[in-house]
């Protein structure tokens, strides 16, 4: 069965504390995959594909990662204005539909 | 570029009343995406498009029909509506020449 697994749930960092989002993923033909950022409210916004093992990708104080297994986000010194819910999403092969995790909320703390 | 707008923002339900939640895209694709998003469950796929005239159901489709009423606009359609269809509803539709997904502002459903 298709699943992606996000850990932690939540994580709390200080202004400047540098740190890392896991994405897990078993997903059928992976195509690309996927990471929101998705603010209260609101619905999410698209950061990152990736689309093959050992591609990054680099946007501000973010940099995602891919191996055959997982994805990584990596957020260096951030600010209080990166705090949202981060959203990882595999897309399945030949259906183009996204598979999605539960998200990881981002809390940093001045 | 509006992009993806959806109509309501908000509605509250009681059990049994049936609604329609509208979604416009101006991206020119072809496919459109309904999803609900309920804490702790994700982002799950109801129903989705692939082009005009054409849906197909997604993960959860029990509840829910849809209308693909030209290339722009995608309808959700609740029947009857029941508690348990509580939640926050996006619609979705990939960019021009890329498989990545954008997703409009939400509808929050509250069914009582």
């Amino acid at each position: 069965e298709d699943q992606v697994t996000q850990s932690p749930e939540a994580l709390r960092l200080q202004e400047g504390e540098s740190s890392s989002l896991n994405c897990s993923y078993t997903v059928s033909g992976l195509r690309g995959l996927f990471w929101y950022r998705q603010d209260p409210g609101k619905g999410p916004e698209f950061l990152f594909t990736l689309y093959s093992a050992g591609e990054e990708k680099e946007k501000e104080r973010l940099k995602a990662t891919l191996t055959k297994k997982e994805s990584f986000l990596h957020i260096t010194a951030p600010k209080p204005e990166d705090s949202a819910t981060y959203l990882c999403a595999g897309l399945r092969g030949a259906t183009n539909k996204l598979i999605f995790g539960t998200g990881t909320l981002l809390a940093v703390q001045p | 570029n509006a992009g993806v707008t959806q109509t309501p923002k908000f509605q509250v339900l009681k059990t049994g009343q049936s609604m329609t939640l509208q979604c416009a895209q101006d991206m020119n694709h072809n496919s459109m995406y309904w999803y609900r998003q309920d804490p702790g469950m994700g982002l799950r796929l109801i129903y989705y498009s692939a082009s005009e005239g054409t849906t197909d159901k997604g993960e959860v489709p029990n509840g829910y029909n849809v209308s693909r009423l030209n290339k722009r606009e995608f309808s959700l359609r609740l029947e009857s509506a029941a508690p348990s269809q509580t939640s926050v509803y996006f619609c979705a539709t990939p960019g021009q020449g890329s498989h990545e997904q954008y997703f409009g502002p939400g509808t929050r459903l509250t069914v009582t």
